[in-house]
């Protein structure tokens, strides 16, 4: 059972545009964690959110955490060909488990 | 320099033969994990531990084993590897806390995995 769902699975877009990626789940999280991860690499921590509704900022990157825990969001501003890579978002549920839960993600390009 | 290092990088092997994949860190983090990675299935963790002699299973726990006998090493261990098993394996380590759960985990960088 996938519990956290990532929308798109594929994005491909030019330079310059904007895009938002989206981490949906019917459970409830502790904390989201947002990675990228490049080919022939393991996954690198991009923020984390904690509190519902928080939203962070990274440069043009922003992450927001839904009010209800149960969902995420990562949205890109003036995307550039350095973004490209495989986007995943990673929570811990908050039922006593210490399991991390990690998306399906989602394989961005940028075209210059 | 702070890493997580794993070994082999790169395995082909047959079906059956048993075999081990190394993970090592040198941060002195308490949690470590194990991650399977394949197409269309995102990241699916196996199995983590929390300190020494401390594991638990993760979502695909299934024809593998790990053991805990050093904070800093967290072996994965296949006893009879089978073709499905086949898969880009991760290490990760971070800090834990029972509350909060909010800490970064460092990844290895993988080790391809070939079963036939």
């Amino acid at each position: 059972t996938q519990l956290l769902e990532q929308s798109p699975q594929f994005l491909s877009i030019q330079e310059g545009e904007n895009l938002t990626v989206y981490c949906n789940s019917s459970s409830v999280f502790s904390s989201l964690q947002w990675y990228r991860q490049e080919p022939g690499e393991g996954p690198v921590l991009l923020v984390t959110v904690v509190t519902g509704g928080e939203v962070k900022k990274l440069k043009r990157l922003t992450f927001q955490f839904g009010d209800a825990r149960k969902d995420s969001s990562l949205h890109i501003t003036a995307a550039q060909p350095g973004d490209t890579g495989l986007y995943l978002c990673a929570g811990r549920l908050t039922s006593g488990t210490y399991k991390y839960i990690f998306g399906t993600g989602t394989r961005l390009k940028v075209l210059a | 320099e702070a890493q997580v290092t794993q070994n082999p990088r790169y395995l082909i092997t047959v079906t059956g033969k048993k075999l081990t994949v190394t993970c090592s860190q040198n941060m002195n983090h308490e949690y470590m994990s194990w991650y399977r990675q394949d197409p269309g299935l995102g990241l699916r963790q196996i199995y983590y531990s929390m300190n020494v002699e401390v594991t638990d299973k993760g979502d695909v726990p299934e024809g593998y084993k790990v053991s805990r006998k050093e904070k800093r090493n967290f072996p994965l261990i296949l006893e009879s590897p089978s073709p499905n098993q086949t898969s880009l394996y991760f290490c990760a380590s971070s800090l834990f806390k029972r509350q909060g759960s909010y800490n970064e985990q460092f990844f290895g960088p993988g080790t391809r995995l070939t079963v036939l």
